[in-house]
């Protein structure tokens, strides 16, 4: 997937359990961003960074916190899981307007 | 907002058939339409990006096609493959910000 790769590939939470997702390129792009997706909903951003130290709001931020601390690593935070966060997490990256790539995702289920 | 809609939503055809996929967007101010591919349990795979200042791209049996100001786009594939099975995805950046607005996908079977 284009040099972007996503830990952990699984992951089951119980209700109010924290955790983060890492996102890790190696491409050398500037802007990073977050989706999830759900049957039926297609993908909605999360949230996106347009350079390192930077952060900005999706479609869908509430409950999740990221950070970017540095330029190749974008991480996605749950501070207390819900069982409607239960969903397949994608990170993706690009090069300003130009073409989006894709990592493998995270599937999480929320119990 | 912009409200992005493939149909159909699932498609099945025999092998060496062409098919077009549909894409179509509400609002025309948009940057660039990029073409995904997802196999079940991936991630996406992009297959074509598309400004918004060109008709057309291709790439080997593939060929996108763009008409922003009807909002639509399409996905022509040529010669079917029952590896060509997979979801298709489309997804618009609008002018302003650095949004991707994507489509639910139409799931393609390739039938051997």
């Amino acid at each position: 997937n284009a040099g972007v790769t996503q830990t952990p590939k699984f992951r089951v939470l119980k209700t109010g359990q924290s955790m983060t997702l890492l996102c890790a390129q190696d491409m050398n792009h500037e802007y990073m961003y977050w989706y999830r997706q759900d049957p039926g909903m297609g993908l909605r951003l999360i949230h996106y960074s347009v350079g390192e130290g930077t952060t900005a709001k999706g479609e869908v931020p509430d409950g999740y916190n990221v950070s970017r601390l540095k330029k190749q690593n974008f991480l996605l935070g749950l501070e207390s899981a819900a069982p409607s966060q239960t969903s397949v997490y994608f990170c993706a990256i690009g090069q300003g307007t130009y073409e989006q790539y894709f990592g493998p995702g995270t599937r999480l289920t929320v119990t | 907002k912009q409200e992005v809609t493939q149909i159909p939503a699932a498609l099945s055809v025999p092998e060496g058939e062409n098919l077009v996929l549909n894409c179509s967007f509400t609002d025309s101010a948009i940057y660039n339409l990029q073409w995904f591919r997802q196999d079940p349990g991936k991630g996406l795979t992009s297959l074509l990006l598309i400004q918004s200042s060109q008709r057309e791209q291709t790439s080997g049996r593939l060929n996108a096609s763009l008409d922003k100001s009807s909002g639509r786009s399409t996905l022509y594939i040529a010669a079917s493959q029952p590896g060509d099975s997979a979801t298709y995805l489309c997804a618009v950046r609008k002018n302003t910000g650095n949004q991707f607005y994507f489509g639910t996908g139409t799931s393609l079977t390739v039938i051997p």
